[in-house]
């Protein structure tokens, strides 16, 4: 079946400190993955996706690398900031034709000046 | 453009009680998500929609049931609420397969 683990948090780093969150997953097929962000007190957004092995996506400086090999897309920031204090959440595609997300258990990042 | 609402935004219900958690988009999407946020468990899906007028189950249908009887709106009930169903719910809703665009979410809590 389909999963997604992430990294535990929570996450505390100082501001321009690099950043990493673990997500591995486990699928049929060849699923879509995604990162999606979500502020205090608001609904989940779309942070980055890839479609496919190799692909790259990118946004707001977050990285993350679809990586079929190790089963991994680990999101990266070269520099945090404050804004970026948020919950982050790992998802891959069903599919199966369900269309749906499953979503890892969330990350939370909290970044201090 | 408002996206995805929801109404109401909080709501505090006694055991056995009913109510309706309604999601509105103006996006003309055709997909329609309902999703249910717990401490350490990420986002689960409880129903989803693949058109107006269908419905399928998710993977925690179990106490909800659901409508979508305009493309627009997609409804979900709770008819005998019970305190394990105190939770934060997400509606969502998405053009096409994977992309998903979420509401600001409802805490409900049962008591």
């Amino acid at each position: 079946g389909n999963s997604v683990t992430q990294m535990e948090g929570p996450v505390t780093l100082s501001e321009e400190a690099f950043l990493t969150i673990n997500c591995t997953y486990t699928a049929t097929g060849y699923p879509s993955l995604f990162w999606y962000v979500q502020y205090p007190g608001e609904g989940l957004q779309l942070l980055l996706k890839a479609t496919k092995a190799d692909d790259k996506g990118s946004n707001k400086g977050f990285e993350a690398t679809y990586r079929k090999e190790t089963t991994s897309f680990h999101l990266e920031k070269g520099s945090v900031q404050v804004s970026d204090s948020a919950v982050y959440f790992c998802a891959l595609s069903d599919e199966t034709g369900a269309n749906n997300l499953f979503f890892g258990t969330g990350t939370r990042l909290t970044v201090i000046p | 453009n408002a996206g995805v609402t929801q109404t109401p935004k909080f709501r505090v219900l006694k055991t056995g009680q009913s109510m309706t958690l309604l999601c509105a988009q103006d996006m003309n999407h055709e997909y329609m998500y309902w999703y249910r946020q717990d401490p350490g468990m990420g986002l689960r899906l409880i129903h989803y929609s693949v058109g107006e007028g269908t419905t399928a189950k998710g993977e925690v249908p179990d106490g909800y049931n659901v409508s979508r009887l305009k493309k627009q709106n997609f409804l979900l009930g709770l008819e005998s609420a019970a305190p394990s169903q105190t939770s934060v719910y997400f509606c969502a809703s998405s053009p096409h397969r994977y992309e998903q665009y979420f509401g600001p979410g409802t805490r409900l809590t049962v008591t």
